[in-house]
């Protein structure tokens, strides 16, 4: 079984409306992330968090909100989708020795 | 500021060695990494460098830092179709623990 999944795998939904991608791991780490990739600018930084309590903003957090609802389970929230999100989302982990980073498989959102 | 960069594109014949190039900006980095993303699938972890080696060698692939250059490369000898991928560079900053950089990503094609 995979160490960090992500739901739904794919999502088109229209402008306007509110998404929520769920993040899940096993890999028992209190470090989770969320990333977006678009082509041609690597992945970018929407929201980080430390431990259940702790939640940070990266670099890219406007239109964005997450919840930490469980040490395994980190969801991202767009409230209000508009089509420049239309991206590559990675969820994350990592250990505090290298700060390697684990990921899931990705969700593919289209805001139409 | 903080960044990391990487040309986007290489083109290597099989059985030949390709050298992907990074450079970045923190002196302070404290680990550096080289991620692989086959299609459809997360970011791996393929190797990482602590900040005080030149050098790492694991099987078919070298990475040589250069810190003075703020240079990291990436070889991996006898490339082969397998090989195919998107790699990413990324830093881990000194001054957030919990922070990666990512670089925009090389994506490695192969030819006959």
């Amino acid at each position: 079984d995979a160490d960090v999944t992500q739901t739904p795998r794919n999502r088109i939904t229209k402008t306007g409306k509110r998404i929520m991608l769920e993040c899940s791991q096993t890999k028992g780490h209190d470090r989770m992330y969320w990333y977006r990739q678009d082509p041609g600018l690597g992945l970018r930084l929407i929201y980080y968090s430390f431990d259940v309590k702790d939640i940070n903003k990266g670099e890219i957090s406007d239109g964005y909100s997450v919840s930490r609802q469980a040490q395994a389970k980190f969801s991202l929230s767009l409230e209000s989708a508009i089509p420049n999100q239309t991206a590559l989302y990675f969820c994350a982990t990592s250990d505090y020795d290298r700060n390697e980073q684990f990921f899931g498989p990705g969700t593919r959102l289209t805001v139409l | 500021g903080e960044d990391v960069e990487q040309s986007l594109f290489l083109s290597v014949r099989e059985g030949d060695s390709s050298v992907i190039n990074c450079t970045y900006t923190d002196s302070s980095s404290t680990y550096l990494y080289w991620y692989k993303q086959e299609p459809g699938a997360g970011l791996q972890l393929l190797t990482y460098i602590f900040s005080n080696m030149d050098m790492k060698q694991d099987q078919r692939l070298t990475v040589l830092l250069n810190k003075k250059d703020k240079h990291l490369s990436l070889r991996i000898a006898d490339t082969q179709t397998g090989d195919s991928a998107i790699y990413f560079c990324a830093e881990s900053m000194a001054s957030s623990a919990s922070k990666i950089i990512f670089g925009s990503g090389t994506r490695l094609s192969i030819r006959p």
